[in-house]
């Protein structure tokens, strides 16, 4: 597709549910950011791929975050065992560039998780 | 934990007005963006500064990056109702392309 696609756009989760989050990047773009959006303030990094390596994790809050990019192109954002403090927009982007010189990052629509 | 703060928080003008937001940082950066975010959607790309240039425009923004002072403005001019949005400043440390953002300014534009 043309742009970033994160499935899906709105989620509900009973506390103590695992959560999968979807993101297609721009078919090509080597580097994918996972972000954080709490309602009010400005994303907070979570993650970071180049390819199919997990470069950066340092900002997943807790072990019941994980996530994958197997193939070097769709990722997942596993939660496992949902709280209510993970309730957020999640935001996927991806860039094309890695290195010295940064690029843009094309973000997706996120997905709304609302636990309850 | 996030780069800097952005000020104002708000800001409420009038169609045809000029409105400037602020962002400071903390560390030293490759590069500052800024990204504008309409209500329950994705964060769009708007422009982007690198650390040894002083200004750039497109369109109607300027921004300014003074490294010294470790901030930058984002100035809309000739604002228009669809300019309504968040505005945030995000900076790229050179770590990969990861981006750290500023609170935001909510920006009102009104007919």
């Amino acid at each position: 597709g043309a742009g970033v696609s994160q499935s899906p756009r709105y989620k509900v989760a009973k506390r103590g549910q695992d959560v999968a989050l979807r993101c297609d990047p721009i078919s090509g773009h080597v580097s994918l950011f996972w972000y954080q959006q709490a309602l009010g303030q400005g994303p907070e990094f979570l993650t970071y791929f180049q390819n199919e390596a997990q470069l950066d994790k340092s900002g997943l809050p807790s072990d019941r975050f994980f996530a994958e990019r197997p193939e070097g192109s769709v990722s997942t954002l596993k939660i496992q065992r949902t709280q209510q403090e993970d309730s957020a927009v999640y935001l996927c982007a991806s860039s094309s560039r890695t290195g010295a010189r940064g690029t843009e990052a094309f973000f997706g629509q996120g997905t709304r998780l609302t636990v309850v | 934990s996030q780069q800097g703060e952005e000020d104002p928080q708000a800001l409420s003008i009038q169609e045809g007005e000029n409105a400037t937001m602020n962002c400071s940082y903390k560390t030293s950066i490759n590069n500052l963006q800024w990204y504008r975010q309409n209500s329950g959607r994705g964060l769009v790309h708007l422009i982007l500064i690198r650390s040894n240039e002083r200004e750039k425009h497109s369109g109607r923004l300027r921004v300014t990056l003074d490294t010294s002072k470790k901030s930058s403005s984002l100035l809309i001019t000739a604002s228009r109702a669809a300019d309504t949005a968040s505005y945030f400043c995000a900076t790229d440390a050179n770590q990969g392309g990861k981006l750290i953002f500023g609170q935001g300014t909510e920006l009102s534009v009104k007919p």
